[in-house]
């Protein structure tokens, strides 16, 4: 069954400073991928997406994230963190979009 | 841009009342899903359609029911409210039947059922 997990449920970086979001899924075949973002009181924004080719996907708003095949993974960065950013992040995996749990970024002046 | 458009943001309800939430997009999307969020477990999917009058069970349907009977419009309808059916309700669409382009999602409807 298809499945995604981020490991953090909460991060604080500071303005300027770089991002690392971590998603992980399970998944039988190469997985569509997604990570999405919600700002408060909105719904969910596409940031990216993966579903073959060049590993290292580049976004919306400066955000990139890289397929890793051998880890499961499929982290979301960002090399400069400014205040908008604060929001939640989800990671998306498969044809019928399971979401992981989420993790919500702080961004300290 | 696509419109995603869920006619309420908040909404009260009292147990047992029977709560319709309605969806509507605007770019003649085949596909449309609703979803609860609820802190820690993120979005889950409780039904999606990818036509007019059809229907699918998604994770977590019990409880709910749906109605797709225009292209533009999907319904979401809580038979009897209960209080553990507070939460935010998302809807989202898209053209192709596997999302591979992803999803456009409404603002929510945060519903609180007392």
């Amino acid at each position: 069954a298809q499945s995604v997990t981020q490991p953090d449920i909460h991060i604080t970086v500071s303005e300027g400073a770089s991002l690392e979001l971590r998603c992980n899924y399970s998944y039988g075949a190469t997985p569509y991928l997604f990570w999405y973002v919600q700002s408060p009181g909105q719904g969910l924004q596409l940031l990216l997406k993966y579903f073959s080719g060049d590993t290292l996907v580049q976004g919306i708003k400066g955000f990139e994230a890289e397929f890793k095949r051998s880890q499961s993974s499929f982290n979301l960065r960002k090399p400069s963190v400014h205040w908008s950013d604060a929001a939640e992040y989800f990671c998306a995996v498969g044809s019928d979009m399971r979401f992981g749990a989420g993790t919500r970024l702080t961004v300290k002046p | 841009d696509v419109k995603v458009t869920q006619s309420s943001r908040y909404l009260v309800k009292r147990t047992g009342e029977k709560v319709f939430l309605e969806c509507v997009q605007d770019m003649d999307h085949e596909n449309m899903f609703w979803y609860r969020q609820d802190p820690g477990l993120g979005l889950r999917l409780i039904y999606f359609s990818y036509d007019v009058k059809m229907k699918e069970k998604g994770d977590i349907p019990e409880g709910y029911s749906v109605s797709r009977e225009k292209k533009e419009r999907f319904s979401l309808i809580l038979e009897s409210a209960s209080t553990n059916q507070t939460s935010m309700y998302l809807c989202a669409s898209s053209y192709f039947r596997w999302s591979d382009y992803g999803y456009t999602f409404g603002s929510g409807t945060r519903l609180t059922v007392v």
